[in-house]
């Protein structure tokens, strides 16, 4: 079974500075997705990045980019420029091709905290 | 085009009590999945469903539980004779034909058993 290891529960970081959150994950597969969704104290689970796993170039939308280094199955997430409104649980998640049949796998979060 | 639907927001049920949860996929998708989320805890998935069919439902629990997702309406997940184990908030997500990796969430039922 896939699992998805996020080993920071807690990150803090000043406004407008830099911030990269820790995500491993274990699998047999070659081909999968890799994702960080953010949980703002809405509860709304947000899609931030998504990156597809043949693929070699690093995924980026905006401030968010992500680094992702298939050897060594890690997959970490980069806030630029860190906002008061960035501050959220960032879940990691994995999913095999085709979508999976089991859904998605999350790992527990990381709870980001910015301070102004 | 609007977003993945889920109500009520909040459920209180009392231990024993049936609890039903609705969820509207987004407009042309045609996979639902559901998810739950205990404090402190990631989502865990539990069932996948297409339009009348059960794809997955291995992460379901074998009792009490079950999910239907009729050719008309809403999907829904039961919970026969809640437990305040069952207290959590419970996440539907839906996908296009073809396209499983984009799952988008609705805001969450957050049920609460006393």
């Amino acid at each position: 079974a896939q699992t998805v290891t996020q080993s920071q529960p807690e990150m803090s970081v000043q406004e407008a500075e830099t911030v990269t959150l820790s995500c491993t994950y274990d699998t047999s597969e070659s081909d999968y997705y890799l994702f960080w969704y953010k949980q703002p104290p809405s509860r709304q689970m947000i899609l931030v990045i998504r990156q597809e796993a043949y693929k070699q170039q690093n995924a980026t939308e905006n401030r968010f980019s992500v680094n992702f280094q298939k050897a060594a199955k890690s997959f970490s997430l980069k806030i630029s420029d860190s906002q008061l409104g960035d501050a959220a649980m960032y879940f990691c998640a994995y999913s095999a091709p085709g979508g999976g049949a089991d859904g998605l796998t999350f790992g527990k979060g990381t709870h980001l905290i910015i301070q102004p | 085009n609007a977003g993945v639907m889920q109500n009520p927001r909040h459920l209180v049920r009392r231990r024993g009590q049936e609890a039903r949860l609705r969820c509207s996929p987004m407009k042309g998708h045609s996979h639902v999945y559901w998810y739950r989320q205990l404090p402190e805890e990631g989502l865990k998935f539990m069932v996948y469903l297409q339009k009348e069919n059960i794809i997955d439902e291995s992460g379901m629990p074998k009792e009490r539980f079950s999910a239907e997702f009729p050719k008309e309406g809403p999907s829904i997940l039961r919970i026969q004779q809640v437990v305040r184990g069952d207290s959590a908030a419970y996440f539907c997500a839906s996908s296009p034909p073809g396209a499983r990796n984009e799952q988008y969430f609705g805001p969450g039922t957050r049920l609460t058993v006393t």
